[in-house]
């Protein structure tokens, strides 16, 4: 069970795109479109923004979408906001009752 | 409103063992999987344990397996986490979520968490 890697940090404008990835092997995100996103403000708890690969949850902006190809599963966030700054967490059912979350990625708005 | 209150954290020596408790509300706890999901003190999220609704089927992550028990009590809406032999490496902040969807491939929501720190 190692954690999938996600880049430390990216930064993007306000109003731009920025992509995350999350990137795992054939035994997990190779193997289920099973991934979630999770949004972290400091001091907060974690809030879902994806799951099974592509769907948001109700409330979530559609700025906010997701993808998976081979055993890498991308976030992207459109038209950038400041409150879009937050850390965020890919996660990925790995079979058998177990789930791996990714190293984590700090999303700065410049 | 669905809500998830954990409890039980504290200080502890390495060795020793901890209980934890979440209560749940605002949803039909025994439809659900739950998990316990943990993050170390400015570190990322690892994935603990989880346990399906009728408590059927568990699993643990590596890290913690033989050392922690995940059970659940349908009839008192509430979640637990048995840690024993505690190490210095399980001090963080333990949250628990409800598992939704395929597989309860996805937490939603989690509590606000409980701090234990594993220290001499």
């Amino acid at each position: 069970q190692s954690a999938l890697t996600q880049p430390a940090s990216v930064s993007g404008s306000p109003g731009q795109s920025i992509t995350i990835s999350c990137t795992g092997t054939s035994s997990d995100v190779g193997s289920y479109n099973l991934v979630s996103w999770y949004q972290q403000h400091p001091g907060k708890a974690p809030k879902v923004m994806i799951y099974e690969g592509s769907k948001r949850p109700s409330g979530v902006s559609n700025r906010f979408s997701g993808s998976k190809s081979g055993n890498t599963a991308s976030l992207t966030i459109s038209g950038l906001q400041a409150e879009d700054e937050a850390d965020y967490y890919c996660c990925s059912y790995a079979g058998i009752s177990l789930y791996v979350f990714g190293t984590g990625t700090k999303v700065t708005v410049l | 409103e669905v809500q998830l209150v954990e409890s039980g954290g504290g200080l502890v020596q390495p060795g020793r063992s901890l209980r934890l408790s979440c209560a749940a509300s605002g949803f039909t706890f025994d439809d659900y999987a739950m998990h316990w999901v943990r993050q170390a003190p400015g570190k990322g999220l690892e994935w603990v344990s989880g346990i399906s609704w009728n408590s059927g089927s568990i699993g643990y992550a590596d890290s913690v397996k033989g050392r922690f028990t995940i059970s659940r009590d349908n009839a008192k809406n509430s979640l637990f986490l048995q840690m024993n032999s505690l190490r210095t490496e399980d001090t963080a902040l333990y949250y628990c979520a409800k598992g939704t969807g395929y597989r309860s491939s996805w937490f939603d929501p989690w509590g606000q968490g409980t701090l234990v720190t594993v220290s001499s």
